[in-house]
């Protein structure tokens, strides 16, 4: 079974410029989260979509937001990019069930904002 | 992929021996926890989980202890090889949500 993809691999923006990350979740998979990862914040959880809702969100500002697809696949948007969003952004996916889930990840997307 | 933080611990074993690393939680609540690692240019990878009605879990040379009383987990490799090298992170999951929280992670240094 193919893992979870996401594309571009590498992007680089500048600052105020917006930005669009994809993410195809494992065939089957119903959840796909989002997180950010920085040295100096470590993993951060950005949001989590089920059946094209928003479920769960974390601490980030309102220029990142995210949709899902009926396909399950996801998308996630900066606006207004900072400096301080240079990050590597990963995307995760599991079968839905309340409680607790493996999470698999998948490569991430390098965000370099100039 | 790499989650190198300025002041990430390593830990520097020999190959063969054993590792263990260690990670305090921070919510009581938190009922299922994960162990990723995670190498350079890659997203983390799951190792193994353990529910919270569970003190310990094995799997393929890793083993999973959970101690609920002092929030405490760890993650012990059994006969290190240098394709373990790599950084580590325990996550906890609370409640229903789909969310999980990171450790801050241990860098693992296998040497001949």
């Amino acid at each position: 079974k193919a893992g979870v993809t996401q594309t571009p691999r590498y992007l680089i923006k500048t600052r105020g410029q917006q930005v669009t990350l994809s993410c195809s979740p494992i065939s089957g998979h119903r959840s796909v989260s989002w997180y950010q990862q920085t040295p100096g914040q470590g993993l951060q959880f950005l949001f989590e979509y089920f059946s094209e809702t928003q479920r769960n969100k974390g601490n980030f500002p309102g220029r990142f937001s995210g949709r899902q697809f009926s396909n399950s696949r996801s998308e996630m948007n900066v606006s207004t990019l900072e400096l301080g969003d240079s990050a590597l952004y990963l995307c995760a996916s599991s079968l839905y069930r309340v409680g607790g889930e493996t999470q698999y990840f998948g490569p991430g997307t390098r965000l370099l904002v100039l | 992929g790499e989650s190198v933080g300025l002041h990430l611990p390593t830990l520097s074993v020999q190959e063969g021996d054993n590792s263990i690393i260690n990670c305090a939680y921070s919510n009581s609540a938190s009922d299922y926890f994960i162990w990723y690692k995670q190498e350079s240019g890659k997203g983390p990878q799951f190792i193994i989980d353990i529910r919270s009605n569970m003190d310990k879990r094995q799997g393929q040379r890793v083993t999973v202890l959970l101690n609920k009383t002092v929030k405490h987990l760890s993650l012990q490799i059994a006969a290190t090889q240098p394709g373990d090298s790599a950084v580590y992170f325990c996550a906890e999951n609370t409640g229903t949500a789909s969310k999980l929280t990171f450790g801050t992670g241990t860098r693992l240094q296998v040497t001949l």
